[in-house]
């Protein structure tokens, strides 16, 4: 079935460092969501990419959605405290609203 | 605006108790997911609806059952828990829009633990 893959698992940063984590789809996707988890907290959208090639910012924050629809990242750039949670990639499963969503990266930043 | 309650936050069932937890929205969304979220394996949908009156099958249903019998509701149920149903449990509710899809609005979550 589908499947959707991220890495790293886990990443520990220095404060001020960059971070990017990978989301790899095993089929196309119509879109991608991505979504931060606080420790202890619920998902939280941070946003959706739907064209072939896109890059979209948010502040310190880039994603993008690759050529093929199948790969995305989010890349943060000067890492703060405030970024620590786990990020989540999401794909609808082809032809349906059946979210798959990957396993998640973790980040920790170290101050 | 509430967002997306869930009710309770917090369970311990013994195996083989039945067990009920609601998810309610009041953003008006037609779409409600229900996830299982286990350590190292991210988000897993079990059931989710696309409106009232409606329900469909997720990555991993077995030994749940879910309803949606008001559009703001949407009930899952565990008919005999078992400890590999131990997890934190997520509602979420999204808008509909033609033939679009999006951003996904999520509860706080139900930590039930199975003994």
């Amino acid at each position: 079935g589908q499947q959707v893959m991220q890495i790293p698992q886990y990443q520990h940063v220095q404060e001020g460092e960059d971070f990017t984590t990978y989301c790899n789809s095993s089929t196309t996707l119509s879109n991608i969501q991505w979504y931060k988890q606080r420790p202890g907290g619920h998902p939280v959208f941070l946003i959706q990419l739907v064209k072939s090639g896109e890059v979209k910012k948010q502040k310190r924050l880039t994603f993008q959605f690759g050529e093929a629809k199948k790969n995305s990242s989010l890349h943060i750039t000067a890492t703060q405290t405030t970024d620590v949670g786990t990020y989540f990639c999401a794909g609808p499963l082809s032809g349906t609203y059946k979210y798959i969503f990957g396993t998640g990266t973790r980040l920790k930043v170290l101050a | 605006n509430a967002g997306v309650t869930q009710t309770p936050k917090f369970r311990v069932l013994k195996t083989g108790q039945s067990m009920t937890l609601l998810c309610a929205q009041d953003m008006n969304h037609e779409y409600m997911y229900w996830y299982r979220q286990d350590p190292g394996m991210g988000l897993r949908l079990i059931h989710y609806s696309v409106g009232e009156g409606t329900t469909a099958k997720g990555e991993v249903p077995d030994g749940y059952n879910v309803s949606r019998l008001k559009k703001q509701n949407f009930l899952l149920g565990l008919e005999s828990a078992a400890p590999s149903q131990t997890s934190v449990y997520f509602c979420a509710s999204s808008y509909s829009s033609l033939g679009g899809y999006n951003e996904q609005f999520f509860g706080p979550g139900t930590r039930l633990t199975v003994l």
